[in-house]
Parts: structure tokens; sequence; C-alpha cells
């Protein structure tokens, strides 16, 4: 298993631009999440699934998007950047709900 | 919902000394508590965690103990060694219940000098 990927690593986005970031797990996890981590904050949840086909909202949802048609992809997309969704982002998933997350590399974005 | 506090931000100790890092949680119905380690430029990594039926959790150089009445949990690293040092963020939450999500704290920044 090479466990949970994501790309890219790194990238600028002009203000009004959208993408998509990319997660991949292949340990046959159930749950996935996203975190964003801002200086000083600690990590903070955008959106969480317990299945393909089944999302939700986390603490901070607003800008951002998600879906599920996968066990092993959960991608997260960025509709119109804005410069306060400069961050680092984490994917990460876990088998059962109060089990280990295991976090992806992280995607560094700035928007400018 | 629920809030974790974490103290102190940043902690710098001798090699061979003890580190404590303390978190407090706002709500009492939260029965998970792990703790991730985050190297410089790489991923969060669980190194330990607690459930409240649980007082205290011990591995190797690692524990961590629960008071439930206080409503806070604290980080014990004995015998320190440079690679320890790291951020260290403490989580809370109440799986089965209404905040069946991780919330962190602001993490703890670790020097530990040779």
């Amino acid at each position: 298993n090479t466990g949970v990927t994501q790309t890219p690593k790194f990238r600028i986005l002009k203000i009004g631009q959208s993408m998509t970031l990319q997660c991949t797990q292949d340990m046959n996890h159930n749950y996935m999440y996203w975190y964003r981590q801002d200086p000083g904050m600690g990590l903070k949840l955008i959106y969480y699934s317990v299945g393909a086909g089944i999302t939700d909202k986390g603490e901070v949802p607003n800008g951002y998007n998600v879906s599920r048609s996968t066990t092993e992809d959960f991608p997260l997309r960025l509709e119109l950047a804005a410069p306060s969704q400069t961050s680092v982002y984490f994917c990460a998933s876990s088998y059962l709900e109060q089990e280990t997350q295991y976090f992806g590399p992280g995607t560094r974005l700035l928007v400018l | 919902g629920e809030n974790v506090e974490q103290h102190p931000s940043t902690l710098s100790v001798q090699e061979g000394d003890s580190a404590v890092i303390k978190c407090t949680y706002s709500d009492s119905a939260s029965n998970y508590f792990p703790w991730y380690k985050q190297e410089l430029g790489k991923r969060p990594q669980l190194i330990i965690d607690i459930r409240s039926n649980v007082g205290e959790k011990k591995d190797q150089r690692i524990a961590v103990t629960l008071n439930k009445t206080a409503k806070h949990f604290s980080l014990h690293i004995t015998e320190t060694q440079p690679e320890d040092s790291a951020v260290y963020f403490c989580a809370a939450c109440n799986y089965g219940g209404s905040q069946g999500n991780l919330i962190f704290g602001k993490g703890t920044k670790l020097s530990v000098k040779p």
C-alpha cells in the first residue's frame, strides 16, 4: 500500500480561478477527510465522507465542494479561489470512525 | 460545539529532560483524544491516543493522561531526544454524538536541544 496520496504538491492560483485537489487512498478505508492547516492554527476540517456517495460538511466548508464516487478517491474543489484560501491542505483517511487517521503529504496552495 | 485549548504554544527542553503538553476541552461528552506529531514540512502522524474509559496510556517514552472531571488531557515525553523536535497537536471528539469529528488544538512546537 502507498497510503494516502495527494496531487499537486504545490499550486499558485489567481483570485477567481478554480481547481481540484486530488486525494487517493489504497487502504480500502471507509472514512476520508479534508483539512486545511493555517500557520499557528492547527487543523480545521473542511469536508468528510463516511463512504462512497456520502459527504458532509465540517467546520469550514464555505468556498469548497467535494464528491466521493469511489472508495479510493475524494477530490476537493475550489470554485472561485480567494486569498483566504491560501493554506496547506491535507487529506486523511481511516477505516473506522474512531480509528487512526492517516494523512497524505499535503498540497500547498497560494492564492494571489 | 467542542473547543480545544493547547498549552504551551512553544516548549524548549534539553535533551534527556521531560516535556509535558496540556490540552483542555469543553464538551464533557468527548470520548476520544488522539495526539499527532508533525515534523517540519511533513504530514501529521498519530503517536498515541486515549479513550474516555481509560485514565492513562503509555507507549515507551510517551504517555497520555486524561482527567475527565477537569476536562483536560496531557502528553508526557520522557528522556527527550533531538528527533522529538516537532509540532504536536492534541484533538478531541465525541464519536457517536453530535460532534463526531476531530477538533484540533493549535499545536505546540517542541524543540529539544542537544
